[in-house]
């Protein structure tokens, strides 16, 4: 099957300093990444659809300001949470999905600012 | 619209036991739909899929599924439970044509007793 690689798996950051995470999709083109954010114990919640060489598409209440999604070319989308609070501590999902198949995920990136 | 509705937050059972997450969808297209599970701090694995094909759909690890079109379900099954299968499980919901997003049920959590 296919493979999504995200990149890293577990960050610390000091607050107010900006975190880049990296979603790669390995053995096939994503023209639409999509990144999810996971509180404990809850469920997967979208954040923002990343299109290559377009803008994203944030979802309602996310703050496009503070997370910037760059999908610079149909294997790479990136996500930099910018001057990262305690409150943006999280697991962050990307995955990127083929047209008419199931979604393939990223290993997660674990968030901690500190 | 569509949404997925996990009717159970948390289900136990007792190892080789049998195992029945329950899962209803609401879509307005023919939907493709998705059991995916998470085990602690890892990413998330695709369980089985259905996508128009034969109703009753088999996953990895002894797990299978049946799309109910007139009870709008999709419950997840397996006949006996391994220690191995506690973990959290997502029901999940899709359009079937395009890179759309998926989204996603609120997740039950599966305890195996010993």
């Amino acid at each position: 099957g296919a493979v999504v690689s995200q990149h890293p798996s577990r960050v610390i950051c000091k607050s107010g300093t900006s975190v880049k995470i990296e979603c790669r999709s390995l053995d096939f083109q994503a023209t639409t990444m999509f990144w999810y954010r996971q509180f404990p114990k809850q469920s997967l919640m979208l954040m923002a659809t990343s299109n290559e060489g377009s803008k994203a598409t944030y979802e309602q209440g996310v703050e496009k300001d503070k997370f910037l999604i760059n999908h610079a070319s149909l294997t790479l989308s990136t996500l930099t949470v910018t001057s990262a609070h305690p409150e943006d501590s999280s697991f962050y999902i990307c995955s990127a999905r083929k047209v008419d198949t199931e979604a393939f995920f990223g290993q997660g990136t674990r968030l901690t600012v500190v | 619209a569509q949404s997925v509705t996990q009717l159970d937050s948390h289900v136990s059972v007792s190892e080789g036991t049998p195992v029945l997450l329950r899962c209803n969808y609401s879509s307005s297209y023919s939907p493709s739909l998705f059991w995916y599970v998470q085990h602690p701090n890892k990413g998330l694995q695709l369980l089985l899929k259905y996508t128009s094909a034969a109703t009753l759909v088999k996953g990895i690890n002894g797990f299978e599924a049946e799309f109910k079109k007139s009870e709008t379900s999709f419950h997840l099954t397996k006949p006996s439970a391994h220690m191995s299968d506690a973990a959290e499980y997502f029901c999940v919901v899709s359009v079937r044509s395009g890179n759309t997003p998926l989204v996603f049920g609120k997740g039950t959590r599966l305890s195996v007793i010993a």
